[in-house]
Order: C-alpha cells, then structure tokens, then sequence
C-alpha cells in the first residue's frame, strides 16, 4: 500500500511568491492535515481537511490556506512568501478525522524562501 | 510558550546505554502519541498511550503516561545505532482536537 506523498520534495521560491503543495493521502483516507517544522517552533498544525471541508485550523495568517478535492488529495497556498515562510511542510492522513486517529506522514516538501 | 515541555533538547549516548525522555504539561491530555522521525522522513507513530497510569512496551522502548494524564516519559532500554532519531510527542488537549507537539529530543547512539 503506498504511503503518503508529497510533491514538490524540494522548493526554492524568493519573498513576495507564492507556492503551492500537493498532498496526496494513503488510498481510502479522507482526512488530510497540514504541518509546519521549523527548528525554531518545531511541528505546529497548519489546518486539517475532510471530505472536502476544512475541519481544524491553526494560529497562522490568512496568507496560509489550503483545499482538498474530491479525490482526497490536498494542496496548501502560501501566498506573499516570508522569510520565516522557510520550513518542513509535511501532510498527514488518516481514515477518519484526525482527532485521536492514527495519522500518516509523508515525507514533507522543504520549502526555502530567499 | 510549549504546551508540551520535552526533555533533554539533546542526547548524545553510547550503544547500549539505557535513556530515558520525558514530557510534561501543565494541562491534561485526552491522550498522548510519540513519534520518531529520521531525516529526509515524517513522524512514524511509535505508540499512542490514552489511559492514566498506562505502560506500554515496544520491544526495547516502554511508554508511561502519568497518573494525571499530564506527562508521560519514553524509555528506551540498551540503546542501538538504529535508534537514532528525533523523538516527538504529541497531544490533543483535553478539550481541543487539534494534536500539538513537543519540541522534540534529538537522540544520537554511538556505536
């Protein structure tokens, strides 16, 4: 069973850009949830998505937003790119919604701001 | 401010040396999960404990959650190499559904 996949693995963008993550869960999880690692802050949660919807969101600004298709698969937006915006993004994805489920981790999208 | 307070940030030991990492809060958890992650890799699940008082053992790993459901600690037992890793845990608070994670303890075993 294939896990959790991410694309791009790797990104280089500069301030004021704006990027795009794909997500694309385990086949039959409909739950997605986003993460932020940094060394600094370490992994905090970005937002979860169900069945399309968004379920949970974190303490981050609005230029952080994200969606899910029908397929399950989930992309995350950061427009207006910082500095601070440099991180480990990493999607999870479990059957249900994400609360006391067991997630899956891909292996994240390392996203350098210059 | 942490919810989740990890301890040590580093440690640094020989093959066969046992460790142990804690984690500790002043707020109750519902349940309590840890990870290890290696580089280039996401978290992998390690064990989720739910019950206070709980102990669980993974081959040379034991997991407790406190009798409080507000820390836990992870003990692993004749370390080897092939533990090396950053260690996580993680929560839902009490009365929150979103899971909040610790800082992390980066383990290195020397062989």
């Amino acid at each position: 069973k294939a896990g959790v996949t991410q694309t791009p693995r790797y990104l280089i963008k500069t301030r004021g850009q704006q990027v795009t993550l794909s997500c694309s869960p385990i086949s039959g999880h409909r739950s997605v949830s986003w993460y932020q690692q940094t060394p600094g802050q370490g992994l905090q949660f970005l937002f979860e998505y169900f069945s399309e919807t968004q379920r949970n969101k974190g303490n981050f600004p609005g230029r952080f937003s994200g969606r899910q298709f029908s397929n399950s698969r989930s992309e995350m937006n950061v427009s207006t790119l910082e500095l601070g915006d440099s991180a480990l993004y990493l999607c999870a994805s479990s059957f249900t919604p994400a609360y006391q489920e067991t997630q899956y981790f891909g292996p994240g999208t390392r996203l350098l701001v210059l | 401010t942490q919810l989740l307070e990890q301890s040590p940030q580093f440690l640094s030991i020989q093959e066969g040396e046992n460790l142990t990492v804690y984690c500790n809060s002043s707020s109750v958890f519902s349940s309590l999960q840890w990870y290890r992650q290696e580089p280039g890799e996401g978290p992998v699940l390690l064990v989720t404990v739910v019950t206070g008082g709980e102990v669980k053992k993974l081959k040379r790993l034991t997991f407790q959650f406190g009798d409080a459901r507000k820390d836990s600690s992870l003990h692993i037992t004749a370390a080897q190499p092939g533990d090396t890793g950053l260690y996580l845990c993680a929560a839902y608070m009490e009365y929150g559904n979103k899971l909040v994670f610790g800082a992390g303890t980066i383990l290195r075993v020397k062989s």
